[in-house]
């Protein structure tokens, strides 16, 4: 089992919808939680950075942690068609070793 | 804003080869990073350096090393090149501080086949 696991997709989604990410892990240490987006042929861009269980919000981006649960989310709102990327989570405990999920991509279409 | 430069966007090399790819950060970051990523296999860390001429094996460094002579550049090394070397390579940087320290801010990559 991975320690990180995140579905791939592809997840299609209209323009103006809201599109709903999630990572599950395994690893009751990991304490820290991001959200890296990554357009094709670049790569990943920090979105979200987060240490604790609850919602963190910015702009159209809300990243939300359940702890008990080990499962992590994030959401677009308004989402547009700039969007379209591959949505990355990375979760680490205290040290430098980030653990990624295998990315989910995203299309939303005008 | 973080710039990590990575100094090829695309290259092609023979079996056998040996294969040098540059990174360069411009914000003074003491850990730097090299990691490969697969379809599938989402990305895997080859090594970490802590800081200059210190380095740590990550997840899959067989076939790789690493050089970290100055602060700003970190060189990751494909010994003798192999197809399945075949991948997107990224390298990321980041300053460790308050703690937990800050989050790892990647370069574009180099897309790297061997041939």
């Amino acid at each position: 089992q991975k320690e990180v696991e995140q579905d791939p997709g592809p997840l299609s989604v209209p323009e103006g919808a809201i599109v709903s990410l999630n990572c599950t892990y395994s690893n009751s240490a990991f304490q820290y939680f991001m959200w890296y987006r990554q357009y094709s042929r670049k790569g990943p861009e920090l979105l979200m950075y987060t240490y604790s269980s609850g919602n963190k919000e910015d702009g159209r981006f809300t990243a939300q942690v359940d702890k008990s649960s080990k499962y992590i989310s994030l959401f677009i709102r308004d989402s547009q068609p700039s969007d379209s990327a591959t949505y990355l989570c990375a979760i680490k405990a205290a040290g430098n070793k980030l653990t990624f999920g295998g990315g989910t991509r995203v299309l939303v279409k005008p | 804003d973080v710039k990590v430069t990575q100094s090829s966007r695309y290259l092609v090399k023979r079996t056998g080869e040996k294969v040098f790819l540059e990174c360069v950060q411009d914000m003074d970051h003491e850990n730097m990073f090299w990691y490969r990523q697969d379809p599938g296999l989402g990305l895997r860390l080859i090594y970490f350096s802590y800081d200059v001429k210190m380095k740590e094996k990550g997840d899959i460094p067989e076939g790789y090393s690493v050089s970290r002579e100055k602060k700003e550049r970190f060189s990751l090394i494909l010994e003798s090149a192999s197809t399945n070397q075949t991948s997107m390579y990224l390298c990321a940087s980041r300053q460790p501080l308050g703690g937990a320290g800050q989050p790892q801010h990647f370069g574009d990559g180099t897309r790297l086949s061997i041939l």
